[in-house]
């Protein structure tokens, strides 16, 4: 059984950097044939696609996001994470990380999802 | 605005029947990528209901249908159960963006 968990900092200083592991069991990221996705949810409201990261190292970044986003591969420890800069208050969320098959097809598992909160 | 247009809410009795639009383009749904349906329970991580248009996962109740026509994609619930209770989200591929798009949301209240 594939599962992915979300890790980081529940709370991040305006300015600063937030940054999230999503670490996956049941699956090689190695192996190929999947792509590694990050969405976020603001509270109340709906999901917003972030990017994503192929086992190849191909990104996607959503364009409201990219200057701001680094999704990056750690195929020893089998995790992805991203990495958003310059955070604001606007950036409060909770974070999901996710698998899909190809860019356009669906998620197959997710997260359990992880908030986080910018705030000084 | 999203890409993906769901209506804010719908609602209905329990046993009734529902369903839930999603309106798309001709860079997304129209174009002929599929469209897909989660499920999303308060405080939860969304879950997959429909993929390619049409099809249910392992353990989706034959309750929960999908359709596609033309550059719009729909959700049915028949049997309405209180369970159902849930926010509903579809997704698809669009050229134009060249990332997947997610609908609004749609809040599915049982009366």
């Amino acid at each position: 059984q594939v599962q992915l968990q979300e890790s980081g900092p529940g709370l991040v200083k305006p300015s600063q950097t937030l940054s999230l592991t999503c670490t996956v069991s049941g699956d090689s990221i190695s192996s190929g044939g999947y792509y590694w996705n990050w969405i976020r949810q603001h509270p109340g409201k709906g999901l917003e696609w972030i990017g994503y990261i192929y086992y190849s190292g191909h990104t996607y970044y959503t364009p409201s996001l990219k200057s701001r986003v680094t999704i990056s591969l750690d195929k020893s420890k089998n995790h992805f994470s991203l990495k958003l800069n310059s955070v604001t208050a606007a950036d409060t969320a909770v974070y999901y990380c996710a698998r899909t098959l190809s860019s356009s097809s669906w998620i197959d598992y997710w997260g359990q999802g992880t908030l986080v909160t910018v705030s000084s | 605005q999203s890409v993906l247009t769901q209506p804010p809410s719908v609602s209905g009795a329990p046993g009734q029947r529902v369903t839930i639009s999603c309106a798309g383009s001709s860079s997304n749904i129209g174009a002929g990528y599929d469209a897909h349906w989660y499920q999303q329970l308060p405080g939860t991580a969304p879950k997959l209901l429909i993929y390619g248009n049409s099809n249910r996962p392992s353990g989706v109740p034959d309750r929960f249908s999908g359709s596609k026509s033309g550059t719009s994609a729909s959700l049915a619930i028949s049997g309405l159960q209180t369970e159902d209770e849930a926010d509903y989200y579809c997704q698809s591929y669009d050229s134009s963006l060249s990332s997947s798009v997610f609908g609004g949301g749609t809040k599915l209240t049982v009366l």
